[in-house]
């Protein structure tokens, strides 16, 4: 019973290639979230969705496209995969965008890229 | 731009001790301070939310503060114990409903 679930939970695949990461939550959640964690361990958002529409779109490359086919569900795509790319990307999700709602998070997807 | 930083950057201690993480933002204009808690491998855990205009939220040992006009939270957790080992995050929401994290603290708890 999986709040928030991302998969895979490792990738490993080379520079250049086009990869997804897919997130689903079962909170009922209106709002998901994602998130990039680089070596230093810094957390930044790249993206947010509220009922399917993109609310936050931070200064992320356009290789970067997310995709929600409904509340549940918060898709990454990511293509011509570079070597800055590796990191940990977290899905999160909320109640609502607002301020008085905690994030729920998954356990992340570790992006390596050879 | 808000910059949130978060010392020390890692911290030792017996089991038993009473500690305090401390976290800063430049920018006080903020919605709510939230900390968070990391398990290796694992995702973040949310521990406390305190909305802007609180001034602090207690959960079981963990007692947060805030302090806006100082730029300042602090995390206090009583009577440590091994399974509180984790990186704990403090995280600002500004304008726009924007989190924006410190690096963490690594916290280790020996027995």
């Amino acid at each position: 019973d999986t709040a928030v679930s991302q998969t895979p939970k490792y990738l490993v695949t080379q520079m250049g290639n086009d990869k997804s990461i897919k997130c689903e939550q079962n909170l009922g959640h209106d709002t998901m979230y994602w998130y990039k964690q680089d070596s230093k361990k810094f957390l930044k958002i790249m993206f947010s969705y509220n009922n399917k529409e993109l609310i936050i779109n931070e200064t992320v490359p356009n290789r970067f496209s997310p995709k929600s086919p409904d509340k549940a569900h918060l898709n990454l795509h990511i293509n011509s995969l570079e070597l800055g790319d590796s990191a940990v990307y977290f899905c999160a999700s909320s109640q609502d965008p607002g301020p008085r709602q905690p994030q729920h998070f998954g356990d992340g997807t570790r992006l390596s890229i050879l | 731009k808000q910059e949130v930083t978060q010392i020390p950057a890692a911290l030792s201690v017996p089991e038993g001790e009473n500690l305090v993480l401390n976290c800063s933002f430049t920018d006080s204009a903020i919605y709510n301070l939230q900390w968070f808690r990391q398990d290796p491998g694992k995702g973040l855990t949310s521990l406390l939310l305190i909305q802007s205009s609180q001034r602090e939220q207690t959960s079981g040992r963990l007692n947060a503060s805030l302090d806006k006009s100082s730029g300042r939270s602090t995390l206090y957790i009583a009577a440590s114990q091994p399974g509180d080992s984790a990186t704990y995050l403090c995280a600002a929401m500004e304008y726009g409903n924007k989190l924006v994290f410190g690096a963490g603290t690594i916290l280790r708890v020996k027995s």
